[in-house]
């Protein structure tokens, strides 16, 4: 069965603290994202990775992906405020479009 | 350049009626997905559409159907609704082939009374 799981589901963090969000997956799979979803809002794009190994940063967020562990990480560093918002991950499933969401992870940075 | 646009913004139907939703991709792209998100949940593969065909299907009953025009825009329907069937319904527009980079729309939610 195709599952992905996101860990922790809510998140409460301080300003300025570092926190990472991990993200498995039940079947190999090379194509992983991360999205950013505000209350009431759609889904913004965050990251693409596409190989083992790979990893993003932009901003305070920097994403991995370790395809043999089948494993990605979405890492905050010194968090603010803004980055309050649930964030999910998704993977894309053999040659199919088929693209699969975790159940996300709803961040809540406090002063 | 116009992002992905959903029409309308907000809709409320009662059981057993049909609705209609609507979508634009984003200029440049061909390949329409569309997603229903639960209150509280990740988004859920519905259907894909490519060159006006469904390419791709998600776990859902017939009642849900979609169409993909010449312009490459999109409708999806649903028939015989369900109170769970309330949810908010996500377009997403790609260029086929290209890293199945997605890009979302505002979305419709869909209150079913």
């Amino acid at each position: 069965e195709l599952k992905v799981e996101q860990n922790p589901l809510f998140l409460s963090m301080q300003e300025g603290k570092n926190y990472t969000i991990y993200c498995n997956y039940s079947t190999t799979s090379d194509r992983l994202y991360w999205y950013r979803q505000d209350p009431g809002k759609s889904l913004e794009s965050l990251f693409v990775l596409l190989s083992n190994g790979a990893v993003k940063q932009e901003g305070r967020l920097m994403a991995s992906l370790d395809t043999k562990a089948r494993l990605s990480t979405l890492h905050i560093t010194a968090a603010v405020h803004d980055l309050s918002a649930t964030y999910f991950c998704a993977v894309v499933f053999g040659l199919v479009n088929d693209m699969r969401f975790g159940a996300g992870t709803r961040l809540t940075v406090k002063p | 350049d116009a992002g992905v646009t959903q029409s309308p913004t907000h809709l409320i139907k009662t059981r057993g009626q049909q609705v209609t939703l609507r979508c634009s991709p984003k200029s440049g792209h061909d390949t329409v997905s569309w997603y229903q998100q639960a209150l509280g949940q990740g988004p859920q593969f519905i259907f894909q559409y490519y060159e006006e065909e469904e390419r791709q299907r998600g776990n859902f009953p017939d009642r849900f159907s979609g169409h993909q025009f010449p312009n490459y825009s999109s409708e999806l329907n649903v028939n015989a609704l369900l109170l769970g069937d309330s949810a908010l319904y996500l377009c997403a527009s790609s260029q086929w082939g290209q890293n199945y980079e997605q890009y979302f729309g505002p979305g419709t939610r869909l209150t079913v009374t």
